[in-house]
C-alpha cells in the first residue's frame, strides 16, 4: 500500500515564507508532485519531483528525497491568494497513477 | 498548455436516477484518464483508471457496476454514477496524462443528489 503524510492545517503570514512538508511509503515510485486546490475547485499543477534535489519556479519550490521519502513545498512571499489547500501526490505502479495525500490548509493572515 | 474540459460543471439528481459526466483532452491524446472523488474537507480519493479500450481498473471499496466508466477514444472518457443515492454527492474530478508524467485535470463535477 501508500501511505502519504502531510500536516493538515498551517498558517502564515503575508510576505512571510512557508515550507509544507510530505512524507510517503510507496513501492514503485515515479515521481512526486505538489497541487495547489482552492475550495470548489480543480487542483493545478505546481511542481513535479523524480530526481533528488531542488526545483525552483518563481516564489514556489519543491525538494525531494528518495532515499528520505521525503518532500517539501516552499513558498516564499506569501500571498493572500495562496491561501488554498496543498495537496502532495506520489507517483508510482505501472499505470503511473497518482495517489494523494490528505491536503495541507494553509491560511495567509494580513 | 494541455486542456481538460469536464462536463458538466455541477448537477443536480433525483435519487435513483443516473448521471453522467465527460471528460475530454482538447489539445492533447489520453492514454490514461483518472476518475477522483473528493468529500469535503478531504483529499481525491482515487475511483478508478482507466486506459483507451479497455476496461476500466477500480480502486478497492469502488462499486464498478454503481461507477460507469468508459473510455472509447483518446480524448473521451465518461463516468456513469447509476442509481444516485444522497451518500453520492460528491465533487467528481477527472484527471486525463499522455506520455508526460503530469496529469492534467478537468474542472470537476459537483454532484448533489436529492
Amino acid at each position: 500500500g501508500q501511505n502519504i503524510d502531510q500536516p493538515t492545517e498551517m498558517t502564515a503570514t503575508e510576505g512571510a515564507i512557508v515550507q509544507i512538508n510530505c512524507t510517503y511509503q510507496t513501492s514503485g515510485f515515479n515521481g512526486l508532485f505538489w497541487y495547489q486546490q482552492h475550495a470548489g475547485e480543480a487542483p493545478t499543477f505546481l511542481s513535479y519531483n523524480v530526481l533528488d534535489g531542488l526545483e525552483e519556479k518563481g516564489r514556489f519550490s519543491s525538494f525531494l528525497s528518495r532515499s528520505k521519502g521525503y518532500s517539501y513545498l516552499l513558498l516564499k512571499e506569501l500571498q493572500m491568494k495562496d491561501s488554498a489547500s496543498y495537496l502532495c501526490a506520489v507517483v508510482s505502479g505501472s499505470a503511473r497513477q497518482l495517489t494523494f495525500g490528505s491536503g495541507t490548509q494553509l491560511t495567509v493572515l494580513p | 498548455g494541455a486542456v481538460v474540459s469536464q462536463h458538466p460543471s455541477w448537477v443536480i439528481c433525483k435519487s435513483g436516477t443516473s448521471v453522467k459526466i465527460e471528460c475530454r483532452s482538447l489539445d492533447f491524446q489520453a492514454t490514461t484518464m483518472f476518475w477522483y472523488r473528493q468529500f469535503p474537507k478531504q483529499s481525491l480519493m482515487l475511483m478508478a483508471t482507466s486506459n483507451e479500450g479497455s476496461k476500466a481498473t477500480y480502486e478497492q471499496g469502488v462499486e464498478k457496476d454503481k461507477f460507469l466508466i468508459n473510455h472509447a477514444s483518446l480524448t473521451l472518457s465518461t463516468l456513469t454514477v447509476t442509481s444516485a443515492h444522497p451518500e453520492d454527492s460528491s465533487f467528481y474530478i477527472c484527471s486525463a496524462r499522455e506520455v508526460r508524467p503530469e496529469a492534467f485535470f478537468g474542472q470537476g463535477t459537483r454532484l448533489t443528489v436529492v
